[in-house]
């Protein structure tokens, strides 16, 4: 069975760019997680997509922005880029009401220059 | 706010000692706790999960204990082996679903 995937695996944009991260859950899991691993600043919860709702979100600003498909895949967006956006993103999966273990994916690294 | 604490940040053990990581965490209210595996620059991998009704959970030469009231977690790894070496994430999910990680403990096994 596939595993959490995500694409692409590296991406590099300038500041005040838009990014966008694509997520795809184990089949049968209906629960999206969005986490930013920042350099020094360990794992810090973004956002959690059920059943193409946003259910919960972290302290994030406004222009963190994401969607969950009705296939379940899911997308992060970042409007506006600064430099301290540069991180390891990682999306999760888990079965429905996130009441289970996460599966993460490998993670995008996102470097704004 | 939930808050998690891992102790130590890092350990440099020998193969074949056994190793010891603490997690502790202010707000005893919580779904779950997790323990995940994470090699450098890559995802993390679930190595334990230990409902809030639950006391302990074993797999292989891994057992983690959690003492809710105290708001606490110990993972034990046995006979640590180099392949071992590595950051260990502790993360406990709130009845909200949030998942709130520590720094994480790195490992060091020298063979």
């Amino acid at each position: 069975e596939a595993g959490v995937t995500q694409s692409p695996t590296h991406l590099i944009k300038t500041r005040g760019q838009q990014a966008t991260l694509r997520c795809s859950p184990i089949s049968g899991h209906t629960s999206v997680y969005w986490y930013q691993q920042a350099l020094g600043l360990g794992l810090q919860f973004l956002l959690w997509y059920d059943e193409g709702e946003e259910r919960n979100r972290g302290n994030f600003p406004p222009r963190f922005s994401g969607r969950q498909f009705p296939n379940y895949s899911s997308e992060l967006n970042v409007n506006a880029l600064e430099l301290e956006d540069s991180a390891l993103y990682l999306c999760a999966s888990s079965i429905p009401l996130g009441q289970e273990t996460q599966y993460f994916g490998p993670g995008t690294r996102l470097l704004v220059l | 706010k939930q808050e998690v604490t891992q102790i130590p940040a890092a350990l440099s053990v020998p193969e074949g000692e056994n190793l010891v990581l603490n997690c502790s965490f202010t707000d005893s209210a919580i779904y779950n706790l997790q323990w995940f595996r994470q090699d450098p620059g890559k995802g993390l991998t679930s190595l334990l999960l230990i409902q809030s009704s639950q006391r302990e959970q074993t797999s292989g030469r891994l057992n983690a204990s959690l003492d809710k009231s105290s708001g606490r977690s110990t993972l034990y790894i046995a006979a640590s082996q180099p392949g071992d070496s590595a950051t260990y994430l502790c993360a406990v999910k709130s009845n909200d679903y949030k998942l709130s990680f520590g720094a994480g403990t790195t490992v060091t096994v020298r063979a």
